[in-house]
Formats: C-alpha cells, sequence, structure tokens
C-alpha cells in the first residue's frame, strides 16, 4: 500500500517533556512536510524538507525539529513540550517537479496535561 | 502575500440537496488551487486540483469546482450530498509548489 503513514495516533504527555512523531511515505515523493492544525481546525505549515533544503516556518519555537534519515522519513520531535503544543500534526508529502498536490498521513494527535 | 478566504464557517444542509462552499483566494500570481476534505480524526483527502485550462474542474465523489480569474475565486459544488459527505472541507493554495495556505475549513453538516 502507498500512502503516508504516522505514528502513534495519539500520544499524552505531561509539560516540559520529548515526545516524537514518526512520518513514512511509500509514495515515492522527494519533499515532506509537517503541519499542526490546532483545536478550531486551522492549518499552519511548520517545516518543509527534501534531501536538500530544510525550510522552516519562522513562527516554529526552536523546541521543535524535524529529522529526516532518508527522502521516504520526517520525523518530528518536540524538545520540550508546552500547553499550547495540544495540537494535531499532520505529515504531509508531494513529489518534487511533478504536480503540486500533497498527500497527508492520519495525523497524531498530541495532548500536554 | 498569499491567503484563502473560506467565509462559511459551518453549512448544514438536507440529504440530497445541493451544496456550495465558497473559496476565494489572494496571490499575485496565477494560483495553484486544491480542495481537500478532513473526516473525523483521519488526515486530509484531495479531492480536486486546478493548475490551468478549463475553469471547472471535476474531482472524486462527484464534487466539481470553477475557477475564477476575475473573481479570484475557487468555488466547491456537488449536485446532490449524501450523509457521508458530512466533514470539513478545506481549499488551499499553493505557490510555485512549495507550501499550502488553507482557508479556515467549512464544516458541512448533512442532515437525514
Amino acid at each position: 500500500e502507498t500512502a503516508v503513514f504516522q505514528t502513534p495516533n495519539y500520544h499524552v504527555t505531561q509539560v516540559g517533556n520529548e515526545v516524537s512523531f514518526n512520518c513514512k511515505q511509500t509514495l515515492g515523493h522527494d519533499t515532506m512536510y509537517w503541519y499542526k492544525q490546532d483545536s478550531k481546525k486551522l492549518l499552519k505549515i511548520m517545516f518543509s524538507y527534501n534531501n536538500k533544503q530544510l525550510i522552516v516556518n519562522e513562527t516554529v519555537p526552536r523546541r521543535f525539529s524535524p529529522q529526516s534519515s532518508d527522502k521516504a522519513h520526517l520525523n518530528l520531535r518536540i524538545k520540550s513540550v508546552e500547553p499550547e503544543d495540544s495540537a494535531v500534526y499532520l505529515c504531509a508529502s508531494r513529489r518534487l517537479g511533478g504536480s503540486y498536490e500533497q498527500y497527508f498521513g492520519p495525523g497524531t494527535r498530541l495532548t500536554v496535561l | 502575500a498569499q491567503s484563502v478566504t473560506q467565509p462559511d464557517a459551518r453549512v448544514t444542509v438536507s440529504e440530497g440537496a445541493s451544496l456550495q462552499l465558497r473559496c476565494k483566494y489572494s496571490y499575485s500570481a496565477t494560483p495553484y488551487l486544491f480542495w481537500y476534505v478532513q473526516y473525523p480524526r483521519q488526515g486530509l483527502q484531495l479531492l480536486l486540483k486546478y493548475y490551468s485550462g478549463d475553469p471547472v474542474v471535476q474531482g472524486v465523489n462527484s464534487f466539481e469546482a470553477e475557477f475564477s480569474k476575475s473573481n479570484s475565486s475557487f468555488h466547491l459544488q456537488k449536485a446532490s450530498v449524501h450523509w457521508s459527505d458530512s466533514a470539513v472541507y478545506f481549499c488551499a493554495l499553493s505557490s510555485a509548489g512549495n507550501k499550502l495556505t488553507f482557508g479556515i475549513g467549512t464544516r458541512v453538516l448533512v442532515r437525514p
């Protein structure tokens, strides 16, 4: 099956902990993204990454960092979570140089207590 | 700067009725436009896309959208909705193929 996969589905943690979310795509795409979806369903880009370039949204706090081992994987690490980090984190991918649509994973819902 | 406006936060329609969801964009060049749907507890699924050519584009599940450059709009339509169309619909714009800028989404409730 070709798709975008995310783990875990849900994660509950305490303020100050470190968390890491995984994203893998089997679509053969070159570029991957992380989006944050807040409780009002607003979607904001956090990072875009291909094997050559990381583009960071300037509003993303420094405690967030993307980690990639290859073009099929883009994980997200949050060093010390804050209550406002509670959200759904969506991973997406697209083919560089191809059509511009992005394909999304099911999301990871983070709750920070 | 680019932006997408979805003026209707919620729309309620009866099953079998037609549906139109509005989307207006602001972008200096020719945009790449998309409609995505998000069902509860799921990611976003692409409904349709517009790059160029025929301003009326067909998508999955009998959805279609019409691009209007003069109105800076990309409205989504469906002739007859089903209860399973209840979801949140997002209009999005891509500039030069990189990041997607989303509207706030329109929550659609289809009444039986």
